[in-house]
Order: structure tokens, then sequence, then C-alpha cells
């Protein structure tokens, strides 16, 4: 049990386009999900929170317009990089909690999204 | 605010050695604490986690302690292999207002040489 999924797992787009990505959690419905990005060789940094059915919570110094998060079912959210330029290349993570296992985030395998 | 400190690596051991990465956190109350595993090229996977002091979460081998008087959860395993050459994440979850919000370290980086 406990599985989240993202997808796509590797995309590569020219730069001014919009980018979606998927993060599904699986077996379970997730009341919370959040969205981390990674660094080459460095530790997640948070971007996000969102509730189902509700707006999205963005970290200080996230563009909430630049990164688009919606969350509307208990398993499904997705994270939109809208006009993606080359500094948005990145390896994006989310993660979901729900009524599963208390205190426990579930993390999917990520997307690697390369802008050319 | 929260923080967690990890060792820095990267930490390269041969096979069958002895693993230590040390990890401590700062928080107002105390927190839940996590090691999560990271193999190249993807997502983090949980491996262990303490919920309360004294706890110890063990799993494939490793093991940590939640020791609320060093404020640590140093990760440990006895005799590692090549296959544990990941990225190795300790993280903390306070609760409260911060529903849900993990603290991480700044992760370290093993390699496991034959």
């Amino acid at each position: 049990g406990a599985v989240v999924s993202q997808h796509p797992s590797r995309v590569i787009c020219k730069s001014g386009t919009s980018v979606k990505i998927e993060c599904r959690s699986l077996d379970f419905q997730a009341t919370t999900m959040f969205w981390y990005r990674q660094f080459p060789k460095k530790s997640l940094m948070l971007m996000a929170t969102s509730n189902e059915g509700s707006k999205a919570t963005y970290e200080q110094g996230v563009e909430k317009d630049k990164f688009l998060i919606n969350h509307a079912s208990l398993t499904l959210s997705t994270l939109t990089v809208t006009s993606a330029h080359p500094e948005d290349s990145s390896f994006y993570i989310c993660s979901a909690t729900g009524t599963l296992v208390y205190n426990e985030q579930f993390f999917g395998p990520g997307t690697r999204l390369t802008v050319l | 605010g929260d923080s967690v400190t990890q060792m820095e690596g990267p930490v390269t051991l041969s096979e069958e050695a002895f693993l230590t990465i040390n990890c401590t956190y700062t928080a107002t109350g105390y927190p839940s604490l996590f090691w999560y595993v990271q193999y190249p090229g993807e997502g983090l996977q949980l491996l262990l986690k303490a919920t309360k002091a004294d706890d110890k979460g063990s799993n494939k081998g490793f093991e940590a302690t939640y020791r609320k008087e060093t404020t640590s959860f140093h990760l440990e395993k006895g005799s590692v292999q090549v296959s544990d050459s990941a990225v190795y994440f300790c993280a903390g979850y306070a609760g409260g207002t911060s529903y849900g919000k993990l603290t991480f370290g700044q992760g370290t980086i093993l390699t496991v040489h034959p």
C-alpha cells in the first residue's frame, strides 16, 4: 500500500512552453500533497503544500503564478510550470499524506524536467 | 524554526564496513524523526522512523535511536553492501500548525565499494 506515482518521469520542453506534472496516490486518499524541488546533489526544497479542494500554500520565494498547483481530488495533484525557462530545469518530487499512516509522507518517484 | 543537521558527505566505505551517519535536530518540541533513502534517479523511500524518545527504528539492517538528551537520530548499519550506495536524508516532522511539513537535512551521499 501507500504508492504515489508521478507522470511523466522525464520531460524535455522548449523555453516558453508550459509543462504539467501529475502526482497520484494510487491506493489511499491524500488529504495533503507536497511539491518539492531538488537541485543536483542538494536536499529537497519544499515549494508548496496543497490540501484537497483549497488553494495551495506556497513557501517563501516560490512564484505561485509560475508554479501552478491544483489538488482537485483526494488522489490527484498537478504542478504546472508556466512559461518554463532553462533555470526551471530540475527534479520535481511530490509526496502525499493522508489517513493511511499518521505523520508519514509517501513520495513519488520524481519528474526530471529539462528546459532547452 | 525547526532544523535538521546531517553529517556532511560524501561517505565512502568498503563493503562490510560499519556505517554511521550523524543527524541532530533542533525543534521547539519533540518531532517524529525519519530517515529516507534516495537511489540514483529515483524519489525518496522511507527507511525507518521513530515517533518518540528512546524509540528505535530499524529496517534492512539499518538502525537509528531517538535520543532526546542529545537531540540526535544517528543512522547505523553494521555491515554495508554495494547496494546501499545512495543518498540518505534525515528529516523531522513537528506537527501542530505545520501539519505534514517535513524538515530535511542536507543529505549524505554514501558510496560503497566492493
